[in-house]
């Protein structure tokens, strides 16, 4: 397909694992970020890659938070040691050139933490 | 810091009707505004957006509208159909550039 791809859809976490969520960008797309929706609320900004560089992440709620993006194609949002408030879905988007102006949205993954 | 507000979080209108949904911003110097669509599991949906230096665009059965001077952006959606109940954000471009700034959401609800 030539959206933006996301995996695991879904993701069941104990409390204290660590879990990593991937994205597939659209081919050629420059820009790539990552949000977290919580229920009934809009999507939030985490983090922000141009390329491989991670050009701003201060959305990042705290160091159990890490993301990268290291051939500038496919990205990684990892948790550490898991909290239930880290239950969100969480988006990936890239739009075509620098900069944060149309992004198009992977469908996202449900993370819940028990 | 930014925000972005809705003044309505549900809106329920009848087939065929136009629907109008409202938001509001904070911030006088931004410069870009998306609207998205987003159905129940799925991520948001890009619909339309519009730079500051136009007040009003359109697309297919929408328009979105920019009143700078009280910093408020609608989206106008013509002849409402039942596959547009849907939650509908509107973001605004942060001062980096770098995130978009999204909205509470209001959720559309069409009854035929």
């Amino acid at each position: 397909g030539a959206g933006v791809s996301q995996s695991p859809r879904y993701k069941v976490a104990k409390r204290g694992q660590d879990v990593a969520l991937r994205c597939d960008p659209i081919s050629g797309h420059v820009s790539l970020f990552w949000y977290q929706q919580a229920l009934g609320q809009g999507p939030e900004f985490l983090t922000y890659f141009q390329n491989e560089a991670q050009l701003d992440k201060s959305g990042l709620p705290s160091d159990r938070f890490f993301a990268e993006r290291p051939e500038g194609s496919v990205s990684t949002l990892k948790i550490q040691r898991t909290q239930q408030e880290d239950s969100a879905v969480y988006l990936c988007a890239s739009s075509l050139n620098r900069g944060a102006d149309t992004q198009y949205f992977g469908p996202g993954t449900r993370l819940t933490v028990l | 810091g930014e925000s972005v507000g809705l003044h309505l979080p549900t809106l329920s209108v009848q087939e065929g009707d136009n629907s109008i949904i409202n938001c509001a911003y904070s911030n006088s110097a931004s410069d870009y505004f998306i609207w998205y669509k987003q159905e129940s599991g799925k991520g948001p949906q890009f619909i339309i957006d519009i730079r500051s230096n136009m007040d009003k665009r359109q697309g297919q059965r929408v328009t979105v509208l920019l009143n700078k001077t009280v910093k408020h952006l609608s989206l106008q959606i013509a002849a409402t159909q039942p596959g547009d109940s849907a939650v509908y954000f509107c973001a605004v471009l942060n001062q980096a550039g770098t995130a978009l700034i999204f909205g509470k959401g209001t959720t559309l609800s069409v009854s035929s």
